[in-house]
């Protein structure tokens, strides 16, 4: 079965400031989906940004990014440029690419914006 | 606009009560899930539904029941079996898709459960 390691439960960064939150996964599949989820106190999740596993190049969104490292099970996200409202419970998670749609989440970080 | 309405927000339970929360969107998504949420615990799955009238468990179904009897509307029952249900639960829904391409979820606003 695969599984989602967040390993950093809590993080802060200093507004304007980069960080970067871990996450690693073990699948025995080739071809799978990676996602990270903002919770914010609001408790609405948004997707933030999300990469196949077939493209080789990092998938980036404004100022977020990943950096997807396929051989390492490694799927971290970089947030530059600390916002307040960047604060949040972050989620990464797997989907399968295969019939199977379920959505496995890691069990979050949580990200505090220092002023 | 689309989108995925859970209601109510807040819902207090007595012990030994069922209650159901509702999940309803309009989308016109195939899939549809209930997570439930505790603190540090991530989103865990209860139940899934790929197509109307038929559903599988996921990794904590005991103590829950679903029904898809329509597209649009993916209700879950809290039973009087399930011995800690106090938690936020969220529903989710998602097109299908095709080999290769995938989408993430469209999440509701989310039910917060309370046993009193």
């Amino acid at each position: 079965a695969q599984t989602v390691t967040q390993s950093q439960p809590e993080m802060s960064v200093q507004e304007a400031e980069t960080v970067t939150l871990s996450c690693t996964y073990d699948t025995s599949e080739s071809d799978y989906y990676l996602f990270w989820y903002k919770q914010p106190p609001s408790r609405q999740m948004i997707l933030v940004i999300r990469q196949e596993a077939y493209k080789q190049q990092n998938a980036t969104e404004n100022r977020f990014s990943v950096n997807f490292q396929k051989a390492a099970k490694s799927f971290s996200l970089k947030i530059s440029d600390s916002q307040l409202g960047d604060a949040a419970m972050y989620f990464c998670a797997y989907r399968s690419a295969g019939r199977d749609d379920k959505i496995i989440f890691g069990k979050g970080t949580r990200l505090h914006i220092l002023p | 606009d689309g989108g995925i309405t859970q209601s109510p927000k807040y819902l207090f339970r007595k012990e030994g009560q069922n209650v159901t929360l509702s999940c309803e969107q309009n989308l016109n998504h195939d899939a549809m899930y209930w997570y439930r949420q505790d603190p540090g615990q991530g989103l865990r799955l209860i139940y899934y539904s790929q197509i109307v009238n038929d559903f599988q468990k996921g990794d904590i179904a005991e103590g829950y029941s679903v029904s898809r009897e329509k597209k649009e509307s993916f209700p879950l029952t809290v039973t009087s079996a399930q011995k800690n249900p106090t938690a936020f639960y969220l529903c989710a829904s998602t097109k299908d898709r095709g080999v290769w391409d995938a989408y993430g979820y469209t999440f509701g606003s989310g039910t917060r459960l309370t046993v009193v």
